[in-house]
């Protein structure tokens, strides 16, 4: 059974730089084909996609966020880590990841449960 | 960048037949996968690549994909479907990221 679960603060203020952290049990990072992603969704707003980083250590961004993602895993603690620069209200959303079975395909599945992050003074 | 256009909602009767569409420029060309989101949960996969279930999913979901628009099907709808469905893509053009389109709000009437 694949799980994942992600954590770090539920509160961060505006230019501050948010961490987010990935654990996964379930599967394994260093198997081929297989990925991690991020996705955003802002209450009551729709699904955004971050970034997905894959077993080779290939990674993704979306082009309009890239400048402020950075996504590292660590296949021996069964982590992925994303971080995302300078802040900002917008940034409010419950923050998922997902498991990406097939590389070049890409579809999540499973999901974690997310993890709601406000960003205000 | 590629855009996925999906109607904001979408009403059906129990028992009925529920259609949500997905637009895409030649779409037909792409994998489509769909998620069902329902309210203070992730979203679950319930097709994948056009047409696939994942185990699990009634078979009362099915999809398919052709042309510039790509379609979930869910048959013999329940009070239980009723739900936020999303389709995504990969877009494989210069920029290489996920696309999700903008969401569908089911109600069963």
């Amino acid at each position: 059974q694949i799980t994942l679960k992600e954590s770090g603060p539920t509160l961060v203020k505006p230019t501050q730089t948010l961490t987010l952290t990935c654990t996964f049990s379930g599967f394994s990072l260093s198997t081929s084909g297989v990925g991690v992603g991020w996705i955003r969704q802002p209450p009551g707003k729709a699904l955004e996609w971050l970034a997905l980083i894959y077993w080779d250590d290939d990674k993704r961004y979306s082009p309009s966020l890239k400048s402020r993602l950075t996504i590292t895993k660590d296949t021996s603690k069964n982590q992925v880590v994303l971080t995302m620069t300078n802040m900002d209200p917008v940034d409010t959303a419950t923050y998922y990841c997902a498991h990406s079975p097939a590389a070049a395909e890409n579809w999540f599945d499973p999901w974690g449960q997310g993890t709601l992050v406000t960003v205000s003074s | 960048s590629y855009v996925l256009t999906q109607p904001p909602s979408v009403s059906v009767a129990p028992g009925k037949t529920a259609r949500i569409t997905c637009g895409g420029n030649n779409i037909g060309s792409k994998s489509v996968h769909w998620y069902q989101q329902k309210p203070g949960q992730a979203p679950v996969l319930v097709i994948y690549y056009d047409s696939d279930r994942p185990s699990g999913i009634p078979e009362r979901f099915s999809g398919s994909n052709s042309g510039n628009t790509a379609t979930l099907t869910i048959s013999r709808v329940e009070a239980g479907d009723e739900a936020d469905y999303y389709c995504q893509v990969w877009d494989s053009s210069s920029d290489h990221r996920e696309v999700f389109g903008g969401g569908t709000k089911l109600t069963v009437l």
